[in-house]
């Protein structure tokens, strides 16, 4: 398995562009997030999903869109980078069920927006 | 409103050594699930233990264990036998253990632990 994964590795922007965060899951996991991480901030929750077709919101989610058309995929759209989304972009994914769910990591993506 | 508290923004320990990660949490929700997590300086996010709201003993993962005194809502990690390889920024998170899929976590701010050697 090749667990979650992220690309591209690091991005720069120029503001105003778009782009798309790619991030992909092999364990079959319903839930799938993205978080953002700054200094001093912690992680913050863009927005998650709870299984192929359901998106919601997370504590952060202005400038960023989702979705989820497959169990697989959970892109991260900007619609028009600002400096303000300069930060390390993590996606994350875990099964459901009540017992240990821990959140499997993707290696992360650091933006920079200018 | 669920919260997390990590109130030690940087600790130090002396190799071989053990430490307390200190963490807090307030959540109203029964049923619930928390979690560490190391991040070293590479960046990524590495999963160390996890503890249910319900499970009777405190969790263990090797020189890891989590000491759950639910009644103070306190989840201390300690790390027994320091290595120079511990040093790391140590997250402390919780996610609700109720009907449906979402795991959605809340985390704290983290601690930053160094070993000396």
């Amino acid at each position: 398995n090749a667990g979650v994964t992220q690309t591209p590795k690091f991005q720069v922007l120029k503001t105003g562009q778009s782009m798309t965060l790619q991030c992909a899951q092999d364990m079959n996991h319903e839930y799938m997030s993205w978080y953002r991480q700054d200094p001093g901030m912690g992680l913050r929750l863009i927005h998650y999903s709870v299984g192929a077709g359901i998106t919601d919101q997370g504590e952060v989610p202005n400038g960023y869109n989702v979705s989820r058309s497959t169990t697989e995929d959970f892109p991260l759209r900007l619609l028009s980078a600002a400096p303000s989304q300069t930060s390390v972009y993590f996606c994350a994914s875990s099964e459901s069920g009540t017992g240990n769910n821990e959140q499997f990591f993707g290696p992360g993506t650091r933006l920079t927006v200018l | 409103a669920q919260k997390i508290t990590q109130t030690q923004p940087g600790m130090f320990v002396q190799e071989k050594e053990a430490v307390t990660l200190d963490c807090t949490y307030d959540t109203s929700d029964p049923s619930y699930g928390l979690f560490w997590y190391k991040q070293p300086s590479s960046g990524e996010m590495i999963f160390l233990i996890y503890q249910g709201s319900y499970d009777q003993q405190n969790a263990t993962e090797g020189r890891y264990s989590l000491n759950f005194q639910k009644a103070r809502k306190s989840a201390n990690l300690v790390i027994s036998a320091s290595q120079l390889g511990d040093s790391a920024m140590y997250f402390c998170a919780m996610s609700p253990r109720n009907a449906g899929n979402n795991r959605k976590l809340i985390w704290g701010l983290g601690t930053s632990l160094a070993v000396n050697p």
